[in-house]
């Protein structure tokens, strides 16, 4: 049982180029979320998707895309990546649509868009 | 507008004594409040959950309060010790929203 699964761990773009993040739980979660993690910002929702064939966006979704390919994955999208996106992303499930419940997380993938 | 606050600055105590960190609210009706720990390089874990009308909880070492009226929580650890050395990070969920909205997260620090 892995978890929640997140690849790469680290990647390096140049500004312009696009991109996926990957993720995966084994938990058989319905809600999975995308956040992303700068100094003295704390945790950000890009997009969460409540159950299978649903996205939705959260408080940072500009210059992001999400697809929720099946009830395992979830991927988030840079299409032309931006200093402005150089953080750490973080990918999460949860148990309940309602996310009441607690949320697991991956390990984390860091980019540097340069 | 909605704003979580949590300590930005370190908490450093000393081994065996007890940590308190503090998340306060504004602009917020949450129904849930939870904790969670961050150690450096890795994603956070989920460690209490307390709901709307309850006004503590516990769970081994931990304890979280929750005061709607001060809109704070307060979470202990007792006889700490430096394995809990980590980044503490409340997150509250809304009553009519289905997302996690985080704190910045207080850095406890445990020295022998």
């Amino acid at each position: 049982n892995a978890g929640v699964t997140q690849t790469p761990k680290f990647q390096v773009l140049k500004t312009g180029q696009s991109m996926t993040l990957q993720c995966a739980q084994d938990m058989n979660h319905n809600s999975m979320y995308w956040y992303r993690q700068d100094p003295g910002m704390g945790l950000r929702l890009i997009y969460y998707s409540a159950s299978e064939g649903t996205t939705d966006k959260g408080e940072v979704p500009n210059g992001y895309n999400v697809s929720r390919l099946n009830k395992r994955e979830f991927s988030l999208r840079l299409e032309s990546a931006a200093p402005s996106q150089t953080s750490v992303y973080f990918c999460a499930s949860s148990n309940l649509p309602s996310s009441y419940n607690e949320q697991f997380f991956g390990p984390g993938t860091r980019l540097t868009v340069l | 507008s909605q704003k979580i606050e949590q300590n930005s600055e370190a908490l450093n105590i000393q081994e065996g004594k007890t940590a308190t960190l503090t998340c306060n609210y504004t602009n917020y009706s949450p129904a849930y409040l939870q904790w969670y720990r961050q150690d450096p390089g890795r994603g956070p874990v989920f460690l209490l959950l307390i709901r709307e009308n309850e006004k503590e909880k516990r769970k081994e070492r931990l304890k979280v309060t929750f005061d709607t009226t001060l809109k704070q929580s307060l979470f202990h650890i007792t006889a700490s010790q430096p394995a809990d050395s980590a980044t503490y990070l409340c997150a509250l969920l809304g009553g009519t929203a289905s997302k996690l909205t985080f704190g910045t997260g207080t850095r406890l620090q445990v020295t022998l």
